[in-house]
């Protein structure tokens, strides 16, 4: 079955530390793939998405994310992190444009000073 | 460019009262969602329209749950009648034509059954 997996309910970090959120992914092809971060409270925002082509996609708020097929892996990364990054972390993925848009369970980041 | 629209933001409603959400999607978008997501789980599927047809609805429960998008553009969920496990955020969501572009959500309606 398709489905996407993060493993890490809850990561916490230092303030200017860097960050690596995982996600794996379970699909025949090569999926849509998408990060949204949730602040409380707000709606998802798209952080980056990949579809095909360069398999390091870069996002906004500096976020960074690898496509790596033979690990069926999606980790967001950031190299330095900030207090207003925390927040709850979603993987999604898709097997195709019209599919339907599967979410892992997040990770809730907390960031301390 | 306006983003999606919701409302209500907050409803409270007894058991087995009805109760109807409304989203307006970014303009010009084709492709609208509805999501429910439950406290501390990431967002579910309910409903996927493409323009005012339905796409996937394999996880609206049907006996309760009803979603409409009349002419295309924006869209109604309902739930009749409530029972306390609805208690969630709806979170509607579109996308220009399916996912190429990603999916931009609303801020969701918090809906408490009591």
């Amino acid at each position: 079955a398709q489905s996407v997996t993060q493993p890490d309910i809850h990561i916490t970090v230092s303030e200017g530390a860097s960050l690596e959120l995982r996600c794996n992914y379970s699909y025949g092809a090569t999926p849509y793939l998408f990060w949204y971060v949730q602040s409380p409270g707000q709606g998802l925002q798209l952080l980056l998405k990949y579809f095909s082509g360069d398999t390091l996609v870069q996002g906004i708020k500096g976020f960074e994310a690898e496509f790596k097929r033979s690990q069926s892996s999606f980790n967001l990364r950031k190299p330095s992190v900030h207090w207003s990054d925390a927040a709850e972390y979603f993987c999604a993925g898709s097997s195709g444009g019209y599919n339907k848009l599967i979410f892992g369970a997040g990770t809730r980041l907390a960031v301390h000073p | 460019e306006a983003g999606v629209a919701q409302s209500p933001r907050y409803k409270i409603i007894e058991k087995r009262q009805s109760v109807a959400f409304w989203c307006n999607p970014i303009s010009g978008h084709a492709t609208l969602y509805w999501y429910q997501q439950i406290l501390g789980q990431g967002p579910k599927l309910l409903i996927q329209f493409q323009n005012n047809g339905v796409v996937d609805d394999s996880q609206l429960p049907k006996d309760r749950f009803s979603a409409e998008r009349l002419k295309g553009v924006d869209s109604t969920l309902k739930i009749q009648p409530a029972k306390l496990e609805d208690s969630a955020v709806y979170l509607c969501a579109s996308s220009l034509a399916g996912l190429s572009n990603g999916a931009f959500f609303g801020q969701g309606t918090r809906l408490t059954v009591v």
